[in-house]
């Protein structure tokens, strides 16, 4: 149980398109689903906190107008960066926290989206 | 301000042998949780195990176990019986109780069990 999928595993892209990628709770409804970004041999970084039915919050110094965040559903949440970047390029992990009532307070980890923007 | 420390940047251990990795956090807060996740190199990242603070007995799951200390802000995880699947980046997040949900992580602990 507890499985969270991403969508697509990896990306590359040219400069100055965008990309969205997806976060699905396979098994499990989430309200609140979370993206990071982790550099090369570093920590997570949560970039924003996504809420089913209204507007995510963002992180200081995450551009809201880049990194568009869209949770459609109790299922599924997707980030579109736009007009990407080389350095945008990363590897992007998003998490779901199940409803209350299943194992709360628990983020479930998506297995990571690897962008390459050239 | 919520804040985890991991001050073991890289550990080994042979393997069958246990290992400790150490976390200590700092937070003005009464009610949390703590967690230890595993990122192995497929960057997965997977839940070794969880801990709730008004809980004074320590949690377990199988080969791995910690030692909450909560006056001491303390979290180390113990992994015994060391597996060459364990070999990952392991992470010390805490996350309030009530609020945002947000995880707070340390900087990792990379850990090689050696055959």
């Amino acid at each position: 149980g507890a499985v969270v999928s991403q969508h697509p595993s990896r990306v590359i892209c040219k400069s100055g398109t965008s990309v969205k990628i997806e976060c699905r709770s396979l098994d499990f409804q989430a309200t609140t689903m979370f993206w990071y970004r982790q550099f090369p041999k570093q920590s997570l970084m949560l970039m924003a906190t996504s809420n089913e039915g209204s507007k995510a919050t963002y992180e200081q110094g995450v551009e809201k107008d880049k990194f568009l965040i869209n949770h459609a559903s109790l299922t599924l949440s997707t980030l579109t960066v736009t007009s990407a970047h080389p350095e945008d390029s990363s590897f992007y992990i998003c998490s779901a926290l199940p409803l209350p009532g299943g194992t709360q307070e628990t983020q479930y980890f998506g297995p990571g989206t690897r962008l390459l923007v050239l | 301000a919520q804040t985890v420390t991991q001050s073991q940047p890289e550990m080994s251990v042979q393997e069958a042998e246990t290992v400790t990795l150490s976390c200590t956090y700092d937070t003005s807060e009464s009610n949390y949780y703590l967690f230890w996740y595993k990122q192995p190199p497929s960057r997965q990242m997977i839940l070794v195990i969880r801990q709730e603070a008004y809980k004074q007995q320590n949690a377990t799951e199988n080969r791995f176990s910690v030692n909450f200390q909560k006056a001491a802000k303390s979290f180390s995880l113990k992994i015994s019986d060391s597996q060459l699947g364990d070999t990952a980046m392991y992470f010390c997040a805490f996350m309030v109780q009530t609020g945002a949900n947000n995880l707070f992580f340390g900087t990792g602990t990379r850990l090689t069990v050696i055959p």
